[in-house]
């Protein structure tokens, strides 16, 4: 089944860029992926979906800070002009048709 | 716009029984899968249960698989979440979660459910 490794934590200063990784397990790199924000105290908030190919579609409202890409079994997240807001935790999830959905961990993003 | 408001969530007793709700809007709900998603204190996301768009299908993770039942009520716009013979690691913010090509594309506001003696 899919297991979805994100890093624990990052950070990265105010007005720089940042690039999140999520690393699909093993015979999993073709998987599609979404990523998902969740600012401290909210419930989450879908950001993209994104293929092995490195194309993805943005959830209404997303600025253009963010953008996606992939490179292998790694997808990515990248957050350009970081703002204060966008200090949150982010997740990743995948689906498959035996182990049904799964989500990463987590990495919880500091801007500094 | 599309919006989801959970409710039902409370304290309850260890092996006890809840029903959450999810009421939909903005999109047409019979045509989506609808997801169950939890998150315990401190913690990460954990799926908990998925239904196709017309309850043809259900899924479910295995830490609630045969305690927990996912239904939904398409003339009612209403998802469902039963709840039994709860335990202590049910403890856990429950939100409620719009499907597309499978994986989800809006979230609620999710409700919490606290179960302890």
């Amino acid at each position: 089944q899919p297991v979805l490794t994100q890093s624990s934590s990052a950070s990265a200063s105010l007005g720089s860029s940042v690039k999140l990784t999520c690393t699909l397990s093993s015979g999993h790199s073709s998987y599609i992926i979404a990523w998902h924000q969740q600012q401290p105290g909210k419930a989450p908030r879908y950001l993209m979906k994104l293929e092995g190919s490195g194309s993805y579609n943005k959830g209404s409202g997303v600025p253009d800070r963010f953008s996606g890409s992939s490179s292998g079994a790694d997808r990515y997240l990248t957050i350009s002009n970081l703002q204060s807001e966008d200090e949150a935790d982010y997740y990743c999830e995948t689906w498959d048709s035996n182990t049904h959905w799964v989500f990463g961990g987590g990495t919880k993003l500091t801007v500094l | 716009q599309v919006q989801l408001v959970e409710s039902g969530g409370g304290v309850v007793q260890p092996g006890g029984s809840l029903r959450l709700s999810c009421a939909a809007s903005g999109f047409t709900f019979s045509s989506y899968g609808m997801h169950w998603v939890r998150q315990a204190p401190g913690k990460g996301l954990e799926w908990v249960a998925f239904i196709r768009y017309d309850g043809s299908n259900k899924y479910y993770a295995d830490s609630v698989k045969g305690r927990f039942t996912i239904s939904r009520d398409n003339s009612k716009n209403t998802l469902y979440l039963q709840m039994n013979s709860l335990r202590a690691e049910d403890t856990a913010v429950y939100y409620c979660a719009k499907s597309i090509a499978a994986l989800v594309d809006y979230w609620g506001q999710g409700t919490l459910v606290t179960v302890s003696s």
